[in-house]
């Protein structure tokens, strides 16, 4: 089955300037993920769908952070504007969950931004 | 406290050595526990998933979870070099929270010839 599928793999922006992400999912998975990785620490969860509704987003910095997942597939995540803590990688997963399953996550690539 | 803590590390083992690494966790809800591996400028893969007390074994590798002291471990026998990464741990909520998956900070494992 094809992955996770994420785009681009890398971005450079000043500070101020906004940026988008894009995440395809496993087909048929219904929750999507996405998650911080700033260098040398785990990844923070930012928001998570189930289908096209938001389940968690507490964690999301909804003054400069959004993100949409239209008809329950892609979705997108997009920073504006960017400041220099933002630099990090953007990792988006999917997973099979229902209801409180215990599917594993499946990660794409990531996108590694890099606000200068 | 936060809700996923792993030893610190950076841990360093010989090769065919036991590499050990630990994990505690905040909530007693928890129920999904996971390992990741993460090497260098490369995404999370998954190599363990544990679901009730005890031990669970595959190939190399033995995850151990202890609900009762909310402890989770990874152990890796026989260590090679191609071993060496970042080591994750992850805790998944059930009930209504649809999984959401809390990670650890990592522990670096190097495994030297």
């Amino acid at each position: 089955e094809a992955g996770v599928a994420q785009s681009p793999r890398y971005k450079i922006i000043e500070k101020r300037q906004s940026v988008a992400f894009w995440c395809n999912p496993i087909s048929g998975h219904a929750t999507l993920y996405w998650y911080q990785q700033i260098l040398g620490q785990g990844p923070k969860l930012l928001i998570q769908f189930q289908n096209n509704g938001v389940v968690d987003d507490s964690q999301l910095p909804k003054d400069r952070f959004s993100a949409e997942r239209l008809k329950g597939v892609d979705s997108t995540l997009k920073i504006q504007p960017a400041k220099l803590e933002d630099s990090a990688v953007y990792l988006c997963a999917s997973s099979s969950d229902k209801t409180g399953g215990g599917s594993p996550l499946h990660f794409g690539n990531g996108t590694r931004l890099t606000v200068t | 406290q936060k809700e996923v803590e792993q030893n610190s590390g950076p841990l360093s083992v010989p090769e065919g050595a036991i590499a050990s690494l630990n994990c505690t966790y905040s909530d007693r809800v928890s129920q999904s526990f996971f390992w990741y591996r993460q090497y260098s400028g490369k995404s999370p893969e998954l190599i363990m998933s544990i679901y009730s007390n005890g031990d669970k074994e595959d190939g190399r590798f033995t995850a151990q979870l202890n609900k009762a002291s909310q402890y989770v471990s990874l152990l890796i026998r026989d260590s090679q070099p191609s071993d060496s990464a970042t080591y994750l741990c992850a805790v998944k909520k059930g009930g209504t929270s649809y999984g959401k998956l809390t990670f650890g900070q990592g522990t670096i494992l190097t495994v030297h010839p």
